[in-house]
């Protein structure tokens, strides 16, 4: 079944620690692929987005994230969190000509000091 | 930076009620789109919008939904008779084409509780 996975429901990083998001997707053809960020009472915030083309791409707050056709992942990382990285954080799919975004389930990262 | 309003930020009615969700998209945006969050759960897409009509639509969006681009700037998400399982946070996009995928914009959401 098309589908898209976020492994982790919730995650808890110290403060200037790295950080991995795993996201899987299973469709048939490569989807467009992005990861939305939504803070506490805030909307969803689109943090970077992979079309084609070099498989390592930058976004804003310094994320990055790296799409592996192999592995039908887009992990989402940062080399040191803050505390305001604290938030709900969204793998979506989406296809060329197609309406909707399709989400995974989230994951919830929490930070401490 | 432009962005997506949305009002009423939170919304309380009785089950039964009608409801209006509002949402100011990106002005110079064409393609619309609503969906929802329920507590807990994935965001879902209800609906998409273009030229006036709907383009796209769920199978959550039934006829107690509908969606109405009433003036030039605003896009409005109704439902005519609320029930308990429409309780979520809805989410107002807009549409920026870009290498002819779908990245969206969207708004702070409205939240909905059905008592």
């Amino acid at each position: 079944a098309q589908s898209v996975t976020q492994p982790d429901i919730h995650i808890t990083v110290s403060e200037g620690a790295s950080l991995e998001l795993r996201c899987n997707y299973s469709y048939g053809a490569t989807p467009y692929l992005f990861w939305y960020v939504q803070s506490p009472g805030q909307g969803l915030q689109l943090l970077l987005k992979y079309f084609s083309g070099d498989t390592l791409v930058q976004g804003i707050k310094g994320f990055e994230a790296e799409f592996k056709r192999s592995q039908s992942s887009f992990n989402l990382r940062k080399p040191s969190v803050h505390w305001s990285d604290a938030a709900e954080y969204f793998c979506a799919v989406g296809f060329f000509g197609n309406e909707k975004l399709t989400f995974g389930t989230g994951t919830r990262l929490t930070i401490i000091p | 930076e432009p962005e997506v309003t949305q009002t009423p930020s939170h919304q309380v009615t009785q089950m039964g009620q009608e409801v209006i969700l509002r949402c100011v998209p990106i002005s110079n945006h064409l393609y619309f789109y609503w969906y929802r969050q329920i507590l807990g759960q994935k965001v879902e897409f209800l609906v998409s919008f273009y030229n006036n009509e709907i383009s796209e639509k769920s199978e959550i969006f039934d006829d107690q939904f509908s969606v109405e681009r009433p003036d030039g700037s605003n896009f409005t998400l109704k439902i005519r008779s609320t029930k308990l399982e429409d309780s979520a946070m809805y989410f107002c996009a807009s549409r920026v084409n870009l290498s002819g995928a779908n990245v969206l914009t969207f708004g702070a959401g409205s939240r909905l509780t059905v008592l």
